[in-house]
């Protein structure tokens, strides 16, 4: 079972700063089948990326992934205020074991 | 819209059974692979099961795999868990998932589970 580690736990930062969210794979993911998901206090997941650098519908440009093999980053260009949430990292593709990272908690400093 | 309402949450006992149903609309529901997904009261998420679009395949996750059970009606536009042998650790939010290019990309706003004698 390939097992995601995501980067700081908890990050601490102001609106208009630049987020960076590390996601590492205990083995190579094949396809590049990463997909990042944004949730909210009382809310469910949103798709934010998938294929590790596709944006899903309607998510804004602001918001970019990249990386391939063990090694995945989500970044937001300049964060709004709606962007403070968790973000998790989640493994797919044929296999069943379907995987989640940790998450990481965006917090406003 | 992709619209996806679960239910069928509530109190159980340890060791009882409880049967989750998921409703979907605004999709066409017989193209689609379905997962759960369930998430512990301040946790993370945790995947539980997946289905194919037509029931063909399923695999669910080692800590769930002969307890529950996965199905759909693609007549109703339905997802189904069924939960047996429920222990104090299944105590979650369970949300259903649809899946578009192995992403999940439509959820719905959970049923929550509580084991607790």
């Amino acid at each position: 079972e390939i097992v995601l580690t995501q980067s700081p736990g908890t990050l601490s930062l102001s609106p208009g700063e630049r987020a960076t969210l590390s996601c590492r794979a205990s083995e190579n993911i094949s396809n590049n089948y990463l997909a990042w998901y944004q949730q909210k206090p009382g809310q469910a997941p949103r798709l934010l990326i998938y294929g590790a650098s596709s944006r899903a519908t309607g998510i804004p440009d602001r918001f970019s992934g990249s990386g391939s093999g063990t090694d995945f980053t989500l970044t937001i260009s300049r964060l709004e205020p709606e962007d403070f949430a968790v973000y998790y990292c989640q493994r797919y593709g044929t296999s069943p074991l379907i995987t989640f990272g940790q998450g990481t908690r965006l917090e406003i400093k | 819209e992709v619209q996806l309402v679960e239910s069928g949450g509530g109190l159980v006992q340890p060791g009882g059974s409880l049967k989750l149903s998921c409703v979907a609309s605004g999709f066409t529901f017989n193209s689609y692979s379905l997962n759960w997904v369930r998430q512990a009261p301040g946790k993370g998420l945790e995947w539980v099961s997946y289905i194919s679009s037509g029931s063909s395949s399923i695999f669910y996750a080692d800590s769930v795999k002969g307890r529950f059970t996965i199905s759909r009606d693609n007549a109703k536009n339905s997802l189904y868990l069924q939960m047996d042998s429920l222990r104090d650790d299944d105590t979650a939010l369970y949300y259903c998932a649809t899946v578009r290019s192995g992403a999940f990309t439509g959820w719905g706003q959970g049923t929550l589970v509580t084991v607790s004698s």
